[in-house]
């Protein structure tokens, strides 16, 4: 079962703008995760956020977590044309052991 | 490291045919999932191996499909018969520890049922 859903499902935008892409789930987690599918690819982890961090750095990416609203958000900084790509979350809920991925937001950055 | 390597890349059948997709994954990775990727339904776990042991397998749809883990370097998921609706793209990936762990994934094989 999909827990995760992202939102907006595409997004559209210039390089050198931000990207943000937020994720909201529905079961308490133990852990949530944010990947990265390029056209024809397998998907690539980006960053894992624990259910007691707020927010988690990485290079040009930041993802904050709020458990309180069950809601996750992915920013982009200073995007590229290398960033179009979808970018997925997931999240394992604490009863489970599946890792359950939302649909996705398809990004697109415009050189 | 060469990553989680799935074969074939592409498979075109026709339908009421066996299909056997294969994984290796990440030499060291206790644990390996087999997930399908479709427009519809995004994601879907189909079945995870703990140790080479099946943990769940309540994703795998019907007895149509069965996985096996004979070692830790290798997996089969097998189609038989297959049907149009199994059309997909399916992915194996593989983890240090579990769900809760980051997950490497292949480039998965692209399944066409006719």
């Amino acid at each position: 079962s999909q827990q995760g859903e992202e939102d907006p499902q595409a997004l559209s935008i210039q390089e050198g703008e931000n990207a943000t892409m937020n994720c909201s789930y529905k079961t308490s987690i133990n852990n949530l995760q944010w990947y990265r599918q390029n056209s024809g690819r397998g998907l690539v982890h980006l960053i894992l956020i624990r259910s007691n961090e707020r927010e988690k750095h990485s290079g040009r990416l930041r993802v904050t977590l709020d458990t309180s609203k069950k809601s996750s958000s992915l920013l982009i900084t200073a995007s590229r044309a290398a960033d179009t790509a979808s970018y997925f979350c997931a999240t394992d809920a604490r009863s489970g052991y599946a890792l359950n991925f939302g649909k996705g937001t398809s990004l697109l950055v415009t050189p | 490291d060469a990553g989680v390597i799935q074969s074939p890349r592409h498979e075109v059948t026709e339908m009421g045919q066996e299909v056997t997709l294969r994984c290796k994954p990440i030499s060291g990775h206790n644990s390996l999932f087999w997930y399908r990727q479709t427009m519809m339904r995004g994601l879907e776990l189909l079945i995870y191996f703990n140790n080479n042991v099946p943990i769940d397998d309540s994703g795998m749809p019907e007895d149509r499909f069965s996985a096996k883990m004979p070692n830790a370097s290798f997996s089969t998921l097998k189609i038989q018969p297959s049907e149009p609706r199994d059309s997909a793209v399916y992915f194996c990936a593989s983890s240090e520890g579990g769900p809760r762990s980051p997950l490497h994934f292949g480039n998965g094989t692209r399944l066409t049922v006719t």
